[in-house]
């Protein structure tokens, strides 16, 4: 939680490439790392999540690696087709004592056919 | 389960006025969290409920307030509208707030003239 960022802001690849999206986080005390897409005109839902002892999860296309040392964690998205062009937050909270999601800047993904 | 509502979806206001927005959660929800999405600041938080009781605050003046009933819906309320209160204000729901998973509302889109 605290200071959130996310690198890049905008990401334009071609169907079939990946795409990799990066959240750094200063709150050493977080422990759980969701990721929530939103696409245009709708509202954000929760993609992908990840608690603080696994180091990596998948779900099909996507998946989430984390990185506690570092403070980082990051959405990978393999095999990209047009349907996963979105603005993409990360929101990294600390489940023991916060119930405040501090949403990172988001990141334009835009997958050219 | 019929997911999160918010009302109205569109409102157009004047500076000055003050305006109240509805938020009814998914059933057996009891957080609902209140979020402010401009294009240049991302997804903000405003406030936290649970029980009725605000566990936490973002950092916006005291003209935004909230408030949660025994059901769990929940409203928020801005006093004396500035121009730059336009955006699109989210409600997000979740068993009990901090790391279960938060589910969006469709938005409540704020126009002030």
């Amino acid at each position: 939680g605290e200071n959130v960022e996310q690198h890049p802001s905008t990401l334009s690849v071609q169907e079939g490439d990946s795409a990799v999206i990066k959240c750094t986080y200063s709150d050493s005390a977080s422990n759980y790392f969701p990721w929530y897409k939103q696409e245009l005109g709708k509202r954000p839902q929760l993609i992908i999540d990840i608690r603080s002892n696994v180091g990596e999860k998948k779900d099909q296309r996507i998946a989430v690696t984390l990185n506690k040392t570092a403070k980082h964690f990051s959405l990978h998205i393999t095999e990209t087709q047009p349907e996963d062009s979105a603005v993409y937050f990360c929101a990294p909270i600390s489940m023991d004592s916060s119930y405040k999601l501090i949403f990172g800047s988001g990141t334009r993904l835009l997958v050219r056919p | 389960k019929a997911g999160v509502t918010q009302t109205p979806r569109y409102l157009i206001k004047t500076r000055g006025q003050q305006v109240t927005l509805s938020c009814s959660p998914i059933s057996g929800h009891r957080s609902v969290s209140w979020y402010q999405q401009t294009p240049g600041q991302g997804l903000q938080f405003l406030f936290e409920y649970f029980s009725e009781t605000q566990r936490n605050k973002g950092n916006f003046p005291g003209r935004f307030s909230g408030r949660q009933f025994s059901n769990s819906r929940s409203e928020m309320n801005v006093s004396t509208l500035e121009l730059g209160d336009s955006a699109l204000y989210l409600c997000a729901s979740s068993l009990s707030g901090g790391a279960d998973t938060q589910y969006f509302g469709p938005g409540t889109r704020l126009t002030v003239l």
